[in-house]
């Protein structure tokens, strides 16, 4: 199995443009998390579905961010507008269980984004 | 809400030296303990877990013991080796992950 694949890698833009992060769970998982890592913030839970619904987004910091699973194969994250502030590493993860965090999450490399 | 808090770092210490990181915890409920580890330019993989209380963890040498009375967590490893030198997290679940801060360990040859 190939892993939790994201793209891009890495995204440099410039302040108030739109920036799209994509993610393919693995085959087969139902459960499918966005984080967001920061030196000073940490490691921080956006949003999370269970079969392709949003279950607790309640960490989306606020109405810039969005995030979409259309299909069990596929998720997005966009910013509309960015900031230099969201420049962060952003890591989709996935699972299968019921909805929590009670089985083992499989994390994807990460994409590293700047906004200048 | 739930929180975990983890000892402030970076560690650094030499091969073969024996190492601790701890972990304690805040939740409602009866959560789920793991520790992840990210080595350099990766995401997070999962090292241990611990379902319930009293339950040890172990992987590669490292292990967790899951402390109700203390709700503590803490990561033991008796001797660590270059290629342990990560970024470690402390983590429980209640309905998602909670993370740690996490904390980097540096060992030198």
């Amino acid at each position: 199995d190939a892993g939790v694949i994201q793209s891009p890698r890495h995204e440099v833009t410039e302040m108030g443009q739109e920036v799209t992060l994509r993610c393919k769970p693995i085959s087969g998982h139902n459960s499918l998390f966005w984080y967001r890592q920061t030196m000073m913030r940490g490691l921080e839970l956006l949003i999370y579905f269970n079969n392709n619904v949003p279950i607790d987004d309640s960490g989306m910091p606020e109405d810039r961010f969005s995030a979409k699973m259309p299909n069990a194969s596929f998720s997005t994250l966009k910013i509309q507008p960015s900031e230099p502030r969201d420049s962060a590493v952003y890591f989709c993860a996935s699972s299968l269980d019921s909805g929590g965090g009670l089985n083992e999450q499989f994390f994807g490399p990460g994409t590293r984004l700047t906004v200048l | 809400g739930n929180s975990v808090t983890q000892m402030e770092g970076p560690v650094t210490l030499s091969e073969e030296a024996f190492l601790t990181i701890n972990c304690t915890y805040t939740a409602t409920g009866y959560p789920s303990l793991f520790w992840y580890v990210q080595y350099p330019g990766e995401g997070l993989q999962l090292l241990l877990k611990a379902t319930k209380a009293d339950d040890k963890g172990s992987n590669k040498g490292f292990e967790a013991t899951y402390r109700k009375e203390t709700t503590s967590f803490h990561l033991e490893k008796g001797s660590v080796q270059v290629s342990d030198s990560a970024v470690y997290f402390c983590a429980l679940s209640d309905q998602a992950l909670t993370f740690g801060k996490g904390i980097t360990l540096s060992v030198r040859p």
